[in-house]
Protein backbone atom coordinates (compact mmCIF):
# COMPACT_ATOMS: atom_id res chain seq x y z
CA UNK A 1 0.00 0.00 0.00
CA UNK A 2 1.88 2.99 -1.05
CA UNK A 3 -0.89 5.99 0.40
CA UNK A 4 -1.98 7.01 -2.67
CA UNK A 5 -4.57 5.88 -5.27
CA UNK A 6 -4.01 6.61 -8.96
CA UNK A 7 -6.99 6.55 -11.39
CA UNK A 8 -7.40 5.19 -14.29
CA UNK A 9 -4.11 3.29 -14.18
CA UNK A 10 -3.91 3.34 -17.72
CA UNK A 11 -5.41 5.60 -20.65
CA UNK A 12 -5.76 5.12 -24.48
CA UNK A 13 -7.38 8.67 -26.07
CA UNK A 14 -7.02 9.54 -29.53
CA UNK A 15 -4.38 12.78 -30.57
CA UNK A 16 -6.88 16.42 -29.82
CA UNK A 17 -9.07 14.35 -27.14
CA UNK A 18 -8.60 16.01 -23.26
CA UNK A 19 -7.98 13.63 -20.49
CA UNK A 20 -8.33 13.98 -17.05
CA UNK A 21 -6.19 11.85 -14.30
CA UNK A 22 -7.16 11.35 -10.54
CA UNK A 23 -4.85 11.22 -7.60
CA UNK A 24 -6.48 10.30 -4.32
CA UNK A 25 -4.22 10.22 -1.12
CA UNK A 26 -4.62 7.63 1.53
CA UNK A 27 -4.26 9.84 4.31
CA UNK A 28 -3.89 13.04 5.04
CA UNK A 29 -0.59 15.15 3.65
CA UNK A 30 0.27 18.87 2.91
CA UNK A 31 1.99 18.24 0.47
CA UNK A 32 1.06 16.87 -2.87
CA UNK A 33 3.00 16.11 -6.11
CA UNK A 34 3.02 15.83 -9.48
CA UNK A 35 5.08 13.87 -11.99
CA UNK A 36 6.11 12.72 -15.11
CA UNK A 37 8.07 10.04 -15.90
CA UNK A 38 8.84 8.40 -19.59
CA UNK A 39 10.54 5.22 -20.72
CA UNK A 40 14.15 5.07 -19.30
CA UNK A 41 14.11 8.11 -17.80
CA UNK A 42 13.24 9.38 -13.83
CA UNK A 43 10.44 10.89 -13.03
CA UNK A 44 10.50 15.25 -14.54
CA UNK A 45 8.83 18.22 -12.14
CA UNK A 46 5.34 19.13 -12.79
CA UNK A 47 3.71 20.82 -10.08
CA UNK A 48 2.93 20.54 -6.30
CA UNK A 49 0.35 22.01 -3.98
CA UNK A 50 0.61 23.15 -0.45
CA UNK A 51 -2.66 21.97 0.91
CA UNK A 52 -5.11 23.03 -2.05
CA UNK A 53 -2.86 26.69 -2.84
CA UNK A 54 -0.74 25.55 -6.49
CA UNK A 55 2.97 26.83 -5.60
CA UNK A 56 4.85 25.92 -8.24
CA UNK A 57 4.53 24.51 -12.03
CA UNK A 58 7.77 23.21 -13.99
CA UNK A 59 7.64 24.64 -17.47
CA UNK A 60 6.74 21.07 -18.45
CA UNK A 61 3.61 22.34 -17.90
CA UNK A 62 2.34 23.94 -20.70
CA UNK A 63 -0.89 25.69 -20.83
CA UNK A 64 -2.72 22.73 -21.79
CA UNK A 65 -2.28 21.08 -18.56
CA UNK A 66 -3.88 22.43 -15.66
CA UNK A 67 -4.08 20.53 -12.02
CA UNK A 68 -6.35 21.22 -9.08
CA UNK A 69 -6.50 19.89 -5.78
CA UNK A 70 -10.13 21.62 -4.44
CA UNK A 71 -10.59 20.69 -0.90
CA UNK A 72 -6.86 19.93 0.01
CA UNK A 73 -7.01 16.25 -0.35
CA UNK A 74 -7.61 14.39 -3.96
CA UNK A 75 -5.96 16.24 -6.88
CA UNK A 76 -6.89 16.07 -11.04
CA UNK A 77 -4.52 16.71 -13.48
CA UNK A 78 -6.04 17.73 -16.95
CA UNK A 79 -4.59 17.37 -19.96
CA UNK A 80 -6.23 19.59 -23.20
CA UNK A 81 -6.21 18.44 -27.01
CA UNK A 82 -3.62 15.60 -26.10
CA UNK A 83 -0.14 15.50 -28.21
CA UNK A 84 1.74 12.36 -29.60
CA UNK A 85 4.56 13.90 -26.81
CA UNK A 86 2.07 13.66 -23.94
CA UNK A 87 2.38 9.90 -23.96
CA UNK A 88 4.22 9.00 -20.54
CA UNK A 89 3.60 8.12 -17.05
CA UNK A 90 1.95 10.66 -15.03
CA UNK A 91 2.68 10.35 -11.14
CA UNK A 92 1.21 11.87 -7.97
CA UNK A 93 3.36 11.66 -4.97
CA UNK A 94 2.28 13.23 -1.07
CA UNK A 95 4.84 14.17 1.87
CA UNK A 96 6.47 16.81 3.45
CA UNK A 97 9.70 19.19 1.76
CA UNK A 98 9.97 16.26 -0.41
CA UNK A 99 7.87 13.66 -2.20
CA UNK A 100 7.73 10.54 0.16
CA UNK A 101 5.25 7.84 -1.42
CA UNK A 102 4.54 7.84 -4.97
CA UNK A 103 1.41 6.33 -6.29
CA UNK A 104 1.19 3.71 -9.17
CA UNK A 105 0.87 6.23 -12.21
CA UNK A 106 -1.28 6.49 -15.07
CA UNK A 107 -0.19 5.75 -18.21
CA UNK A 108 -0.80 7.79 -21.11
CA UNK A 109 -1.08 6.54 -24.15
CA UNK A 110 -1.65 8.44 -27.48
CA UNK A 111 -2.96 6.81 -30.41
CA UNK B 1 22.52 23.43 -12.72
CA UNK B 2 22.05 19.83 -10.82
CA UNK B 3 21.89 17.01 -12.25
CA UNK B 4 22.68 13.30 -11.09
CA UNK B 5 24.33 10.80 -13.43
CA UNK B 6 23.33 6.90 -12.09
CA UNK B 7 26.20 4.75 -13.57
CA UNK B 8 24.72 1.57 -14.97
CA UNK B 9 21.06 0.93 -16.41
CA UNK B 10 21.54 -2.51 -14.69
CA UNK B 11 23.11 -4.21 -12.11
CA UNK B 12 22.65 -7.83 -11.36
CA UNK B 13 24.30 -9.55 -8.08
CA UNK B 14 24.11 -12.77 -6.04
CA UNK B 15 21.60 -13.06 -3.12
CA UNK B 16 23.69 -12.43 -0.44
CA UNK B 17 26.48 -10.63 -2.12
CA UNK B 18 27.18 -7.02 -1.70
CA UNK B 19 24.93 -3.96 -3.26
CA UNK B 20 27.00 -1.02 -5.03
CA UNK B 21 24.52 1.22 -6.63
CA UNK B 22 26.24 4.55 -7.75
CA UNK B 23 25.17 7.93 -7.72
CA UNK B 24 27.37 11.01 -8.75
CA UNK B 25 25.82 14.53 -8.80
CA UNK B 26 26.69 17.97 -9.77
CA UNK B 27 25.95 21.49 -7.65
CA UNK B 28 27.27 24.55 -7.32
CA UNK B 29 26.09 24.20 -3.79
CA UNK B 30 25.95 21.88 -1.24
CA UNK B 31 23.03 19.35 -1.97
CA UNK B 32 20.53 17.40 -0.40
CA UNK B 33 20.63 13.90 -1.96
CA UNK B 34 17.87 11.19 -1.91
CA UNK B 35 17.17 7.54 -3.13
CA UNK B 36 14.16 6.34 -4.14
CA UNK B 37 12.95 2.76 -4.78
CA UNK B 38 10.45 1.53 -7.32
CA UNK B 39 9.13 -2.29 -6.97
CA UNK B 40 7.87 -3.89 -10.06
CA UNK B 41 4.05 -2.68 -10.68
CA UNK B 42 4.22 -0.41 -7.83
CA UNK B 43 5.03 3.58 -7.27
CA UNK B 44 8.21 5.22 -5.51
CA UNK B 45 9.08 5.34 -2.25
CA UNK B 46 11.77 7.11 -0.15
CA UNK B 47 14.55 5.10 0.59
CA UNK B 48 16.55 7.20 2.42
CA UNK B 49 17.69 10.95 2.53
CA UNK B 50 21.14 13.14 3.24
CA UNK B 51 20.22 16.64 4.34
CA UNK B 52 23.48 17.96 5.53
CA UNK B 53 23.73 15.81 8.71
CA UNK B 54 25.76 13.05 9.01
CA UNK B 55 27.32 11.73 6.07
CA UNK B 56 26.10 8.45 6.58
CA UNK B 57 22.76 7.98 6.03
CA UNK B 58 20.71 4.68 6.98
CA UNK B 59 17.09 4.01 5.08
CA UNK B 60 15.00 1.41 4.63
CA UNK B 61 15.40 -2.63 4.27
CA UNK B 62 19.11 -2.19 5.40
CA UNK B 63 20.47 0.24 3.05
CA UNK B 64 22.62 3.15 3.19
CA UNK B 65 24.51 5.83 1.28
CA UNK B 66 27.29 7.42 1.92
CA UNK B 67 28.20 11.34 0.89
CA UNK B 68 31.20 11.65 -0.15
CA UNK B 69 31.76 15.79 -1.32
CA UNK B 70 35.65 15.36 -2.65
CA UNK B 71 33.90 12.71 -4.74
CA UNK B 72 30.72 14.31 -5.21
CA UNK B 73 28.88 10.75 -4.89
CA UNK B 74 26.25 9.44 -2.46
CA UNK B 75 26.61 5.39 -3.80
CA UNK B 76 23.96 3.10 -2.11
CA UNK B 77 25.05 -0.07 -0.74
CA UNK B 78 23.60 -2.94 1.05
CA UNK B 79 25.69 -5.57 2.71
CA UNK B 80 23.64 -8.76 1.82
CA UNK B 81 21.52 -8.74 -0.98
CA UNK B 82 17.99 -10.48 -0.43
CA UNK B 83 15.87 -11.48 -3.31
CA UNK B 84 12.72 -9.09 -2.60
CA UNK B 85 15.59 -5.64 -3.60
CA UNK B 86 14.97 -6.67 -6.70
CA UNK B 87 13.69 -2.93 -7.88
CA UNK B 88 14.85 0.39 -10.01
CA UNK B 89 15.94 2.71 -7.78
CA UNK B 90 16.52 6.50 -8.55
CA UNK B 91 19.21 9.15 -7.26
CA UNK B 92 17.72 12.43 -7.09
CA UNK B 93 19.46 15.63 -5.92
CA UNK B 94 17.82 19.46 -4.35
CA UNK B 95 19.66 22.21 -3.69
CA UNK B 96 17.17 23.86 -1.28
CA UNK B 97 14.19 22.68 0.18
CA UNK B 98 10.86 22.22 -2.05
CA UNK B 99 10.13 19.35 -4.76
CA UNK B 100 9.75 21.76 -7.91
CA UNK B 101 14.04 21.25 -7.96
CA UNK B 102 13.90 17.84 -7.57
CA UNK B 103 15.99 16.02 -10.12
CA UNK B 104 16.01 12.78 -10.72
CA UNK B 105 18.83 9.77 -12.45
CA UNK B 106 17.58 7.52 -14.84
CA UNK B 107 17.61 4.75 -12.47
CA UNK B 108 19.16 1.90 -11.97
CA UNK B 109 17.38 -1.80 -12.19
CA UNK B 110 18.78 -4.40 -9.39
CA UNK B 111 18.65 -7.77 -10.38
CA UNK B 112 19.47 -10.24 -7.65
CA UNK B 113 20.21 -14.03 -8.53
CA UNK B 114 19.32 -17.05 -6.49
Amino acid sequence: DTGVSQNPRHKITKRGQNVTFRCDPISEHNRLYWYRQTLGQGPEFLTYFQNEAQLEKSRLLSDRFSAERPKGSFSTLEIQRTEQGDSAMYLCAVGGEWPQHFGDGTRLSIL
Amino acid sequence: AQSVTQLGSHVSVSEGALVLLRCNYSSSVPPYLFWYVQYPNQGLQLLLKYTSAATLVKGINGFEAEFKKSETSFHLTKPSAHMSDAAEYFCAVSVWAGANNLFFGTGTRLTVIP
